[in-house]
């Protein structure tokens, strides 16, 4: 089965220092990999994909993400957290078993970051 | 201009209700998408539509109704809605959608939904 996993509910860092929130996933063939944003009372937000090419993926804001196909990861990171880096996190691959029009986006179930000052 | 407009922001309704959410995009993008989303969960995909087409219904209740009546505009008609309908509904759209799907997805504020 296809399936997206964000193995941590809450991830706290403080402010300054580097950041990940990790991302595994399962799907047949080329993995298409998304990492969305969502602020407090907002929509969500783009943040990078990867497709194809480079695996090391620069997006958003500052932050990159690590493909990794042996360990089927896609850790989004950081060098610098900001306060404002504060919101849920969600990984999303694309699906990969329906080829035609029902090809919809298998989300995690999110990550919490929390920025300390 | 790449912003998903959806209204109204917040909407409180009766059981006994009709109303409708309105989403608009003018970034000449052929997909687009209603998602429905619980407080710190993840969207739970409802329609798509592609090239106005409607292309996925993840089996959702009748009491929602989408309809697009053109590529811009996208629209969520509610009835007899349920309490446990209330929720966040986020509308998206993608350059493409379907076979392709391989582009970032532009996401509304949401349209923040009571039921009472």
């Amino acid at each position: 089965a296809q399936s997206v996993a964000q193995p941590e509910d809450q991830v706290n860092v403080a402010e300054g220092n580097p950041l990940t929130v990790k991302c595994t996933y399962s799907v047949s063939g080329n993995p298409y990999l998304f990492w969305y944003v969502q602020y407090p009372n907002r929509g969500l937000q783009f943040l990078l994909k990867y497709i194809t090419g480079d695996n090391l993926v620069k997006g958003s804001y500052g932050f990159e993400a690590e493909f990794n196909k042996s360990q089927t990861s896609f850790h989004l990171k950081k060098p610098s957290a900001l306060v404002s880096d504060s919101a849920l996190y969600f990984c999303a691959v694309r699906d990969e078993l329906n080829a035609g029009n029902n090809r919809k986006l298998i989300w995690g179930l999110g990550t919490s970051l929390a920025v300390n000052p | 201009d790449t912003e998903v407009t959806q209204t109204p922001k917040h909407l409180v309704m009766g059981m006994t209700n009709k109303k409708s959410l309105k989403c608009e995009q003018h970034m000449g993008h052929r997909a687009m998408y209603w998602y429905k989303q619980k407080a710190k969960k993840p969207p739970e995909l409802m329609f798509v539509y592609s090239y106005e087409k409607l292309s996925i219904n993840e089996s959702v209740p009748s009491r929602f109704s989408p309809e697009c009546p053109n590529s811009s505009l996208l629209n969520l008609h509610l009835h007899a809605l349920q309490p446990e309908d209330s929720a966040l509904y986020l509308c998206a759209s993608t350059l493409t959608g379907g076979p392709l799907l391989n582009t970032e997805a532009f996401f509304g504020q949401g349209t923040r939904l009571t039921v009472v």
